[in-house]
Parts: C-alpha cells; structure tokens; sequence
C-alpha cells in the first residue's frame, strides 16, 4: 500500500541552527500538510499546501517556518533557526484530489526533532 | 477556538466491545475522523463522518450527531493489537478537501489477556 514517507527518522540540532525536514507525499496526492506533536499533548496542524502555495497556515507557523516543494517528490518543512520549544513529532501528511470533504489525510512515521 | 474532548485512557479486555466517545466544539464542521496511534508511530485513519449516523467498517464502527458536537468509535472483537491511542479530529472550517484538521489528546485503549 502506498505511504507516506519521512526523513530523518530522528534528528538531533543545537538550538539556534536550521533543520529541513523532509517528506515524500503518496504519489498521486495533491495537498500536503505539516503536524506536529509535543511529547504527551495533542497533535496541531503547522500548515497546509496545494498547487505549490501555502493554503492554510496556523499561528505556531512563524516566520522561522517555511515549506518548500522542490521537484515533483518531495516535501520540505524547514525550521530557520530552532528553539528548544520546537522540539516534537513532525508529521507530514498528504491526501487526495476528490469530491467532497471526505478525502482522509495519509500521515508518514513522523520525524522526531530533538533541539539541545 | 477549537475544543475537542475525548477521555484521556480506556481499559478493555480481549473479545469485548468498547466504544470511545468525543465531543466537539468547532467554529466550522466539514467532517470527522478516527485515527489509530501506536506509540512512536504516524496515526493510521480508521474512519470517517460527516453526515448524522453509523459507519460500519469491519470491526470498527463510527457515529455522528452533528447536533450534539458528538461521536464515538465502537471497536468490536478486540485484540491485542488494538491496545494504541485513538484520535478524534475534526475538519475546520474551510469547505474543501484542503481542510486542517483539529485533534483531541487521544484516547490511550489498553487491551488486557
């Protein structure tokens, strides 16, 4: 069954430096999404993507996160200068073109960001 | 804001039936999902509403009352394999496909021998 796909699986970053995260989508999805999850609370949704634009973004999408898709594959969230706080699950997740609202969104393994 | 009640942890035991409950209140409804979470894993969607009654897939079940900001899974023959965090999120406001997704804290399912 196709899936998702993240890379690293974990990545460990002194604070203040940049980390790209990346994603490889389902092959025939359209939109893109970051989430992420603080060990022990609830996953939050950082922001969305279609038709290589931001659709929708949340307030923890600061001006420290960009999103990037830089060839027809993958899927970029970078983080311009880490704090501690943003130590969590990132997950990517991707969805279908379709009628109506009931396309599910297909989440990857997450991956798990360490900021020392 | 968004708020999404699910309780925090459930015990059951192998064979039984448990049904967990969510509640919603959100500023737009464009459906509901039930993801399932192993530790350390991505959630895996289960099920989805967003019209009023029940969906039945296999051992998994979900229901919808939109006018009471209300749902639950039913989870039938459970195993072992079933002890993970259950996840209820709703889709916001905007009408499309695109929509965020907001999740309720899970609901940690402990299946017991």
């Amino acid at each position: 069954e196709p899936e998702v796909t993240q890379t690293p699986s974990h990545q460990v970053t002194q604070m203040g430096q940049e980390v790209i995260l990346r994603c490889v989508p389902i092959s025939n999805h359209l939109y893109f999404y970051w989430y992420r999850q603080i060990l022990g609370q609830k996953v939050e949704f950082l922001v969305s993507f279609y038709n290589n634009e931001i659709s929708e973004k949340s307030e923890i999408f600061d001006d420290q996160f960009s999103v990037e898709r830089p060839d027809g594959s993958n899927f970029t969230l970078k983080i311009r200068s880490t704090k501690l706080e943003d130590s969590a699950m990132y997950f990517c997740a991707s969805s279908e073109v379709g009628q109506g609202a009931w396309q599910p969104q297909h989440f990857g393994d997450g991956t798990r960001l360490s900021i020392l | 804001g968004q708020n999404i009640d699910q309780p925090t942890e459930m015990t059951a035991t192998e064979g039984a039936i448990v049904q967990i409950n969510c509640t919603y209140q959100t500023s737009g409804f464009n459906g509901l999902f039930w993801y399932q979470q192993h530790a350390g894993e991505a959630p895996t969607f289960l099920s989805y509403n967003v019209l009023d009654g029940l969906e039945e897939k296999g051992r998994f079940s979900s229901f919808l009352s939109r006018s009471k900001g209300y749902s639950y899974l039913l989870l039938k023959e459970l195993q072992m394999k079933d002890s993970a965090s259950y996840l209820c999120a709703v889709r916001g406001e905007r009408g499309s496909t695109l929509g965020r997704l907001y999740f309720g804290r899970g609901t940690q399912l402990t299946v017991w021998p």
